[in-house]
């Protein structure tokens, strides 16, 4: 049961630039930075962005995350079509049994 | 290279129990948090358990607790998950992944191993 959550999809075309969004609350994004990582099919996931704006060696600085309040996105530009994925935001939260939650996933389709 | 291996997944009968391991390399085992992460194939990620790097504190989701026990074996560089009273709604694709920090209720995950399948079916 996901507590974070996120469009299903998003898509775009070559070049453009596509923001996928992920709604919190104040006991995870809201108390918590957030994470990002990117899943591609049959594999495991992997860390994208972390600590809000945060990229891992390795990642592409067209990955771009950011947060504000209890909500926070996570923006890809010059798509390529190997950035057709799924990506979660993740985050800390401190509710009553601490636990870290995941958003409900994103699908990027690359037309 | 930092490497995961998971092992013991299966199929196993509601009600019984399987306990899976993660054997770890290319890091210092003993300075990080370690975790387990499940995804019912074709579905999202759900975080299962964490351990801290000195076994002194641990978490769990709600929907494991009292079911699952995390644990690690620094000597060995191996984490471990004995999960009992199995239920069919336990079936998924179980990752182990590395923690960022030392302590289980802080940082991210990075890396990930390829994960080992549960199912629980009669």
């Amino acid at each position: 049961q996901s507590v974070l959550t996120q469009p299903p999809s998003a898509s775009g075309t070559p070049g453009q630039r596509v923001t996928i969004s992920c709604s919190g609350g104040s006991s995870n994004i809201g108390s918590n930075t957030v994470n990002w990582y990117q899943q591609f099919p049959g594999t495991a996931p992997r860390l994208l962005i972390y600590n809000n704006n945060q990229r891992p060696s390795g990642v592409p600085d067209r990955f771009f995350g950011s947060k504000s309040g209890t909500s926070a996105s996570l923006a890809i530009s010059g798509l390529l079509s190997e950035d057709e994925a799924d990506y979660y935001c993740a985050a800390w939260d401190d509710s009553l049994n601490a636990s870290y939650v995941f958003g409900t996933g994103t699908k990027v389709t690359v037309l | 290279e930092v490497q995961l291996v998971e092992s013991g997944g299966g199929l196993v009968q509601p009600g019984r129990s399987l306990r899976l391991s993660c054997a770890a390399s290319g890091f210092n085992f003993d300075d990080y948090a370690m975790h387990w992460v499940r995804q019912i194939p074709g579905k999202g990620l759900e975080w299962v358990s964490g351990i801290s790097w000195n076994s002194g504190g641990i978490g769990y989701a709600d929907s494991v607790k009292g079911r699952f026990t995390i644990s690690r074996d620094n000597a060995k560089n191996s984490l471990y998950l004995q999960m009992n009273s199995l239920r069919t709604e336990d079936t998924a694709l179980y990752y182990c992944a590395k923690g960022t920090r030392y302590m289980w209720n802080d940082g991210s995950f990075d890396p990930w191993g390829q994960g080992t399948l549960v199912t629980v079916s009669s």
